[in-house]
């Protein structure tokens, strides 16, 4: 199983919402990732996690809350965002050690009102 | 400070002939390097990589050449097919870093 499964795939929220983003994987990667995307720009680094621990966190506001429940799964908690937050939120997981090309999920397409 | 720089937002190239896109990085501890390909509301899917010890890393229709002196990589893409339209993105790498610097992509279009 080489796949990363992102959901929802779309979500609509408003500013004062609280929602989650969660991201499944089943190859074995101890590392895991979450990116934004806006149109016509490439991904950005939001947090890594490797071994289930928070180990990068790319001074994103706090509104962003990641979480790592287990080595499969990964979870954004989004709160109180602002209409400038709507992107494509991507997740991708990877090998923790060596040369460790990322899989991405399909994203979510995350729109704040 | 753009470590990854794809200069051309975009390339055209007829069906069957080869498509070449550029990538050049300024960080010479950058030692992995990877094209993904990212079609629209969809998440960037991995292509192919190199490492720097290699020149050269092919698979099937896609070849990646890497030139440390140039800092310069490349990826070739032989014949063209019209499912190969899409925004291809290169990114690069310090081993055991985990942070992937992304470059700004190009989009391909290949015209039938």
């Amino acid at each position: 199983d080489t796949e990363v499964t992102q959901t929802p795939k779309h979500l609509v929220m408003g500013m004062t919402n609280k929602k989650s983003l969660k991201c499944e994987q089943h190859m074995g990667h101890r590392a895991m990732y979450w990116y934004k995307q806006k149109a016509k720009k490439p991904p950005e680094l939001m947090f890594v996690y490797s071994y289930e621990k928070l180990s990068i966190n790319e001074s994103v506001p706090s509104r962003f809350s990641p979480e790592c429940p287990n080595s499969s799964l990964l979870n954004l908690h989004l709160h109180a965002l602002q209409p400038e937050d709507s992107a494509l939120y991507l997740c991708a997981s990877s090998q923790v050690h060596g040369y460790n090309e990322q899989f991405f999920g399909p994203g979510t397409r995350l729109t704040v009102l | 400070d753009q470590q990854v720089k794809q200069n051309s937002p975009s390339l055209s190239v007829q069906e069957g002939r080869i498509s070449i896109l550029n990538c050049d990085y300024t960080n010479s501890m950058f030692d992995y390097f990877l094209w993904y390909k990212k079609y629209p509301a969809e998440g960037p899917t991995f292509l192919i990589s190199i490492s720097s010890i290699k020149d050269k890393n092919e698979d099937g229709r896609f070849t990646v050449f890497l030139n440390k002196s140039a800092k310069h990589l490349s990826l070739h893409i032989v014949p063209s097919q019209p499912g190969d339209s899409a925004v291809y993105f290169c990114a690069a790498i310090i081993q055991g870093a985990q942070k992937l610097v992304f470059g700004q992509g190009t989009r391909l279009t290949i015209n039938p």
